[in-house]
């Protein structure tokens, strides 16, 4: 079945730790996007993807980085957590169109202590 | 002015009732609408997405679009408790390829 995946879904981890967030999909999708979302705020954009080695940053400043090396895969890496990184992380992909809008992943709930 | 704008709420109605969600924009050239259902905690889901004026209907769910006057509205008739959550308005710009503009989300309760 053709879906969006996101790994973990919940990741508890010490102040400094690397930590990368996988997202992968199997819809062959062009385009994919990262956007950080605090509980009962809005969405953030903070990194998207056309297409392979292609990434932007996104409306919102983040220490994160991204690559796009294959086409289903678009992980994102903070290279040193900080507490201020705790937040729910949204993966979401469309195909070059957007003519069904976005589908996004289930979620990866960071909380760096 | 924000691009997308939407009433916070919380909209609150009861059970079987009509819930009216809406939704304005900035960008006269927008081609694309949809609407999101995000219940707490979870990401999310597509429910709606309508591209001409009037009306569309699926379920219990109307879309309206009326580019005239760049605004949306999401209709949700027969309320239940269940569809209590945030509803997210996002907008397709100008140009069809362009990145989605998100609202920042009505959250709607629906009381027994």
């Amino acid at each position: 079945e053709a879906d969006i995946y996101q790994t973990p879904r919940y990741l508890v981890i010490g102040t400094g730790k690397k930590i990368t967030l996988e997202c992968s999909q199997t819809m062959g999708h062009d385009k994919m996007y990262w956007y950080q979302q605090d509980p009962g705020m809005e969405l953030h954009l903070i990194h998207y993807s056309y297409g392979v080695n292609s990434t932007e940053k996104g409306d919102l400043s983040s220490e994160s980085t991204v690559s796009r090396i294959r086409t289903e895969h678009f992980p994102l890496t903070l290279e040193s957590a900080r507490p201020s990184h705790t937040s729910q992380y949204l993966c979401a992909s469309s195909d070059r169109q957007q003519s069904y809008g976005y589908t996004f992943g289930s979620g990866t709930r960071l909380t760096v202590v | 002015q924000k691009e997308v704008e939407q009433n916070s709420g919380p909209l609150s109605v009861p059970e079987g009732a009509i819930a009216s969600l809406n939704c304005t924009y900035s960008d006269r050239g927008s081609q694309s609408f949809f609407w999101y259902r995000q219940y707490s905690g979870k990401s999310p889901e597509l429910i709606m997405f309508i591209y001409s004026n009037g009306d569309k209907e699926d379920g219990r769910f109307t879309a309206q679009l009326n580019k005239a006057s760049q605004y949306v509205s999401l209709l949700i008739r027969d309320s239940q408790p269940s569809d209590s959550a945030t509803y997210l308005c996002a907008v397709g710009p100008s140009g069809g390829y362009n990145k989605l503009i998100f609202g920042a989300g009505t959250r709607l309760a629906v009381h027994p």
